[in-house]
């Protein structure tokens, strides 16, 4: 069955460090992957996606991601953290070896990060 | 445009009782998704509805149902309510259902069974 792994559950970073939160997915097929942030009470937002075309990919708020199929890995990086990204970020999976089309996606458990002044 | 709309944003239920959350997705989306959230099982697929339609389920019980009106909104509920279904329940839409499609995430329904 499909998983990601997320290592570490918390990350601390001071302002202007580099930020990388490390993702691993399990698949024999590469899954469309994709990072979410979430805010204290609020909702999931898009932070970047990989669905086979440049295997660096760019998102917002100046973060970006690097498939690995060799390593199975999508780790997330920042140059230079804000304290406005603090918050838990989220990578997941959307299978492409499902048997019909669906968006059903598989979470890892989660990587808060703290950003120290 | 306006984004996901979730209602209500929070509620209180005791044990036994039963609960229906709704879900408006953004103009033109017709893929629905259900997710729960809660601190010990993290983010978990309840299911999946595109063009009123069960696409796809995840492994929750009988007592978690949805639908999908045909204007594309959503409704789940939860009947027979327990303590562990207290969770963060998140709705997301999206304009198609081929797994590379951006889920565009509502601020979630938070439930709190007593």
């Amino acid at each position: 069955a499909q998983s990601v792994t997320q290592l570490g559950s918390h990350v601390s970073v001071s302002e202007g460090a580099l930020v990388l939160l490390r993702c691993n997915y399990s698949s024999s097929v590469p899954p469309y992957l994709f990072w979410y942030v979430q805010y204290p009470n609020q909702g999931l937002q898009l932070l970047l996606k990989y669905t086979s075309a440049a295997t660096l990919v760019k998102g917002i708020n100046g973060f970006e991601a690097e498939f690995k199929k060799s390593e199975t890995s999508f780790h997330l990086t920042k140059p230079s953290a804000h304290m406005s990204d603090a918050a838990e970020y989220f990578c997941a999976v959307s299978p492409r070896n499902y048997g019909g089309a669906t968006n059903k996606l598989i979470f890892g458990t989660g990587t808060l990060l703290a950003v120290q002044p | 445009k306006a984004g996901v709309t979730q209602t209500p944003r929070y509620l209180i239920k005791t044990r036994g009782q039963q609960v229906t959350l709704s879900c408006s997705p953004i103009s033109g989306h017709r893929s629905v998704s259900w997710y729960q959230q809660t601190p010990g099982q993290g983010l978990q697929f309840l299911f999946e509805y595109f063009s009123e339609t069960q696409r796809n389920k995840g492994n929750f019980p009988g007592r978690f149902s949805g639908r999908q009106f045909s204007n594309s909104r959503s409704e789940m509920n939860v009947s027979t309510l327990e303590l562990g279904d207290s969770a963060l329940y998140l709705c997301a839409s999206s304009y198609g259902a081929s797994g590379a499609n951006v889920l565009t995430f509502g601020a979630g329904s938070r439930l709190t069974v007593l």
